[in-house]
């Protein structure tokens, strides 16, 4: 079984800082990884994938992540926080070929970038 | 391209009776999931469809849930009689026929039974 550790449930960060949102997972196989972003009254929107490749991805809104496949993570970062990246940060893992499209997500981070 | 789009955003209804949430996906997606978040659970998934057909309705709390894909541009979830620990927000979203692509997420439905 596939799943998805997002140790810290809230992370709070000055503005103009770099910020770090973490992301643990555990799967057999190599996994498909995804980060969302959930605005207030809004549906997750899509951030950015690792898929196969450079283990640093960049994503929409200056984001980036790292995949680290010894430690089994996947962390979100930015380096220069603003007040409007304060929202709901949600990763998650896909299992190629596991004969599913179903995602498993982690339960959340919530992200309070103070001016 | 238009995203996903649910009706209604907000619905608020008496216990016991029956509720029906709309989705239609995005133009081209071969996959369709309907998701429940609440604060104490999070984001759980329901149920999705392939093609219209549904593959995994594991999630599916109760026999009072069901789901339908009568065709590629259209979904409904359905809840019959509604209970109070029903309420919750629920989200559709839609996806292509392809490992590597994400999930497209619609606004979701704010349910709340009184």
């Amino acid at each position: 079984a596939q799943s998805v550790a997002q140790p810290e449930d809230q992370v709070n960060v000055a503005e103009g800082n770099p910020l770090t949102v973490k992301c643990t997972y555990s799967v057999s196989g190599n996994p498909y990884l995804f980060w969302y972003v959930q605005y207030p009254n809004r549906g997750l929107q899509f951030l950015l994938k690792y898929i196969t490749g450079d283990n640093l991805v960049k994503g929409s809104y200056g984001f980036e992540a790292e995949f680290n496949k010894s430690q089994t993570s996947f962390h979100l970062k930015k380096p220069s926080a603003l007040v409007s990246d304060s929202a709901l940060y949600f990763c998650a893992v896909r299992v190629p070929g596991a004969g599913s499209y179903q995602l498993t997500f982690g339960k959340g981070t919530k992200l309070s970038v103070i001016p | 391209d238009a995203g996903v789009i649910q009706s209604p955003r907000h619905e608020v209804t008496e216990m016991g009776q029956e509720v029906t949430l709309r989705c239609k996906p995005i133009s081209g997606h071969d996959y369709l999931f309907w998701y429940r978040q609440t604060m104490m659970r999070g984001l759980e998934l329901l149920i999705y469809f392939n093609n219209n057909v549904p593959i995994d309705d594991s999630g599916m709390p109760e026999d009072r849930f069901s789901a339908k894909m009568p065709n590629a541009s259209f979904s409904t979830l359905k809840i019959q009689p509604s209970e109070p620990r029903d309420s919750a927000v629920y989200f559709c979203a839609s996806s292509r026929n392809r490992a590597n692509q994400p999930q497209h997420f619609g606004d979701g439905t704010r349910l709340s039974i009184l």
